[in-house]
C-alpha cells in the first residue's frame, strides 16, 4: 500500500539553525500538508500545497517558515533560524484531491525535531 | 473560528463497545475524520464522514449529525492493540481551505 514517508525520523540542532524536513508524498496525490505536534498537546496545521503554490497557512507559519516542491517527488519544509518552541513532530500528509472520497489526508511517520 | 471537543480519556474492557463522542462548532463544514494514533506514531486514517448517518468499517463506524454539530466513533469487539488516542478532526467548508482542524484526542485504554 503506498505511503508518506520523510526523513529524517529524529532531527537535533542547535538554536538559531536552518533546518529542512523532507516527505515524499503519495505519488498520484496532488495535495501536500505540515501538520505540527508539540508533545502531549493536539496536532496542528502549518501549510497546505497545490500546484507549485501554498494554498493555505496558519498563524504558526510565519516568515522563518518556507515550503518547496524541488522535484517531482519530494516535498520540504525549511525552518531559517530555529526556535526552542520549535521543537515538535513534524507530519507530512498528502491528499488525492479535494472530491468526496478522495480527500482523505495520509500522514508520513513524523520527524522528530528537538532544538537545543 | 472552531472548537472541537472529545474527552481526555476512557477506559474500556477488551472484548467490550466503546463510544467516543466529539462536538464541534465551526463557521463552515466540510467533513469529519476520525484518526487512530499511537503513542510517538503518526495519525493514521480510521473514518471519514460527510453526510449525517452512520459509515461502518469493520469493527469501526462513525456517526455525524451535521445540524448537532456531533460525531461519535465505535469501536467494536476491543482488542489490546486498540489502546491508542483517536483524534477527531473537522475540515472547513469553503474554497481555498484544506487543512483540518484537529480535537485534542481521546486517549482510550483497553483492559484485559
Amino acid at each position: 500500500e503506498p505511503e508518506v514517508t520523510q526523513t529524517p525520523s529524529h532531527q537535533v540542532t542547535q538554536m538559531g539553525q536552518e533546518v529542512i524536513l523532507r516527505c515524499v508524498p503519495i505519488s498520484n496525490h496532488l495535495y501536500f500538508y505540515w501538520y505540527r505536534q508539540i508533545l502531549g498537546q493536539k496536532v496542528e496545521f502549518l501549510v497546505s500545497f497545490y500546484n507549485n503554490e501554498i494554498s493555505e497557512k496558519s498563524e504558526i507559519f510565519d516568515d522563518q517558515f518556507s515550503v518547496e516542491r524541488p522535484d517531482g517527488s519530494n516535498f520540504t519544509l525549511k525552518i531559517r533560524s530555529t526556535k526552542l518552541e520549535d521543537s515538535a513532530m513534524y507530519f507530512c500528509a498528502s491528499s488525492e484531491s479535494l472530491a468526496p472520497s478522495t480527500d482523505t489526508q495520509y500522514f508520513g511517520p513524523g520527524t522528530r525535531l528537538t532544538v537545543l | 473560528g472552531q472548537n472541537i471537543d472529545q474527552p481526555t480519556e476512557m477506559t474500556a474492557t477488551e472484548g467490550a463497545i466503546v463510544q467516543i463522542n466529539c462536538t464541534y462548532q465551526t463557521s463552515g463544514f466540510n467533513g469529519l475524520f476520525w484518526y487512530q494514533q499511537h503513542a510517538g506514531e503518526a495519525p493514521t486514517f480510521l473514518s471519514y464522514n460527510v453526510l449525517d448517518g452512520l459509515e461502518e468499517k469493520g469493527r469501526f463506524s462513525s456517526f455525524l449529525s451535521r445540524s448537532k454539530g456531533y460525531s461519535y466513533l465505535l469501536l467494536k469487539e476491543l482488542q489490546m492493540k486498540d489502546s491508542a488516542s483517536y483524534l477527531c478532526a473537522v475540515r472547513r467548508s469553503g474554497a481555498g481551505s484544506y487543512q483540518l482542524t484537529f480535537g485534542k484526542g481521546t486517549k482510550l485504554s483497553v483492559i484485559p
